[in-house]
């Protein structure tokens, strides 16, 4: 168990919904970042923040977006849902912006119909 | 940019064999190496990670690795490979400039294998 916890576990829903996945990074940890991991892209970071404020971007769809709050939790929004945002979520947390290793969560299965 | 390159999609080892997982890298500057485990409908477990200093370096669950500065590799070892150890391994480099920004950049994975 790394500590990351990330809910819910799984997600199913419909082509043009919005959904909401939360992470809670491990205890001290002030970076948070997120992945999205399917077959055709592999695993593909998608943003980054680092106490509240937003440090890095990388391949994150205009649909998406995240935030973190005072008490350090995530939330990835994923809007105009479409099948090929099929994939599993994952959050990761580090504590700092140092060269150390991240830890993961268990990931959130998001699954359009 | 920073990138990683995984040459084998599938690798399949004896149990009891030594095991080898293969890993490219290609960065400026320093490179911060890592290899990580996802085991079916799990995350990804941290088991080891090249900062600097010895080019051997040992990690979880009797893994280790190396890193070739010269070849730029840092391939994944165990001398004596378990049916347990089946699952999927990636190599990541992190990405620099150091304090702006700290994602990992993935290879496309390597499933490995064993049999008893």
């Amino acid at each position: 168990d790394s500590g990351v916890t990330q809910t819910p576990k799984h997600l199913i829903t419909a082509t043009g919904q919005r959904v909401t996945l939360r992470c809670s990074p491990r205890s001290g940890d002030l970076s948070v970042y997120w992945y999205q991991q399917s077959l055709d892209q592999g695993l593909q970071f998608l943003i980054q923040y680092y106490n509240g404020e937003e440090r890095a971007k990388g391949n994150i769809l205009e649909r998406f977006s995240a935030q973190q709050f005072p008490d350090l939790h995530s939330e990835l929004n994923l809007s105009s849902l479409e099948l090929g945002d099929s994939a599993l979520y994952f959050c990761a947390s580090s504590p700092s912006e140092g060269a150390g290793e991240q830890f993961f969560g268990p990931g959130t299965r998001l699954t359009v119909l | 940019a920073q990138s990683v390159a995984q040459p084998e999609d599938q690798v399949n080892v004896a149990e009891g064999n030594p095991l080898t997982v293969k890993c490219t890298y290609s960065v400026s500057g320093n490179p911060y190496l890592f290899w990580y485990v996802q085991y079916p409908n799990r995350g990804l477990q941290f088991l080891l990670k090249y900062i600097t200093g010895d080019n051997l370096v040992k990690g979880s669950y009797g893994f280790e690795a190396e890193f070739n500065k010269s070849q730029t590799s840092f391939h994944l070892k165990k001398p004596s490979a378990l049916v347990s150890d089946s699952a999927l391994y990636f190599c990541a480099v992190r990405d620099i400039p150091y304090n702006q920004g700290g994602k990992l950049i993935f290879g496309q994975g390597t499933e490995l294998s064993v049999k008893p």
